[in-house]
């Protein structure tokens, strides 16, 4: 079935640094949206993207419009308030209101 | 604007004991709506989507069930209670086959 491969698993930074994330799709995908999940468990969306590129911020996301098989999230100047675990989400083509979630990436940004 | 609503915020129950675990959105006609399961520690995995009031399909059953009795509600529940259920149950919804908003979710454990 359908695959999400996210990278890293985790990650710390130091306030002031920028990173990326990235999520690997083994087909491709129709859609993909990320997320932070807070302490509480809470999922909050940081993008949703059916290609191309968005920006909010400090954070910037791409979606592979050619090949469909690769996300990335940019964190630039990362923050305290950055830690908490990321998400992506493919949408998928093989089974309509299917999606497939990544492993997610741990990120903790220190002082 | 729309919020969505789940009940309830933890629940410890035995194992071989019933589960019923809710959903409501309020603010949004005939929305999409999903199940998600996340393990401690652990990724999402979608449980269950409706697209229409009584109609539900499976992606993956883990020995629960789902109904939508209503346009506005999603319910989660099973007859016997596994120790594996236990974990963390997040209801989205969507207006269409895209972009996902999530519930604050209902944290179970089961002894």
């Amino acid at each position: 079935g359908d695959q999400v491969e996210q990278s890293p698993s985790a990650l710390s930074l130091h306030e002031g640094t920028d990173s990326a994330l990235r999520c690997n799709f083994t087909t491709t995908m129709r859609s993909v949206q990320w997320f932070r999940q807070n302490s509480r468990g809470s999922l909050i969306s940081l993008f949703y993207l059916a290609s191309g590129t968005k920006e909010n911020g400090r954070l910037k996301s791409a979606f592979d419009s050619k090949e469909r098989r690769y996300s990335t999230l940019h964190i630039r100047d990362a923050q305290l308030e950055d830690s908490g675990t990321y998400f992506c989400a493919a949408g998928s083509y093989t089974g309509n209101y299917k999606y497939v979630f990544g492993a997610g990436t741990r990120l903790k940004v220190i002082a | 604007a729309q919020t969505i609503h789940q009940w309830p915020v933890a629940e410890i129950k035995a194992v071989g004991s019933p589960l019923s675990l809710g959903c409501t959105i309020k603010g949004k006609s005939s929305p999409n709506l999903y199940w998600y399961w996340q393990a401690t520690g652990g990724t999402l995995q979608q449980l269950f989507y409706s697209i229409t009031v009584g109609q539900v399909e499976s992606v993956v059953q883990l020995n629960l069930s789902a109904s939508r009795p209503k346009d506005d509600q999603f319910i989660l529940s099973t007859e016997k209670l596994l120790l594996s259920h236990s974990g963390f149950y997040l209801c989205a919804w969507s207006t269409d086959r895209y972009e996902q908003y999530f519930g604050p979710g209902t944290r179970l454990t089961v002894l």
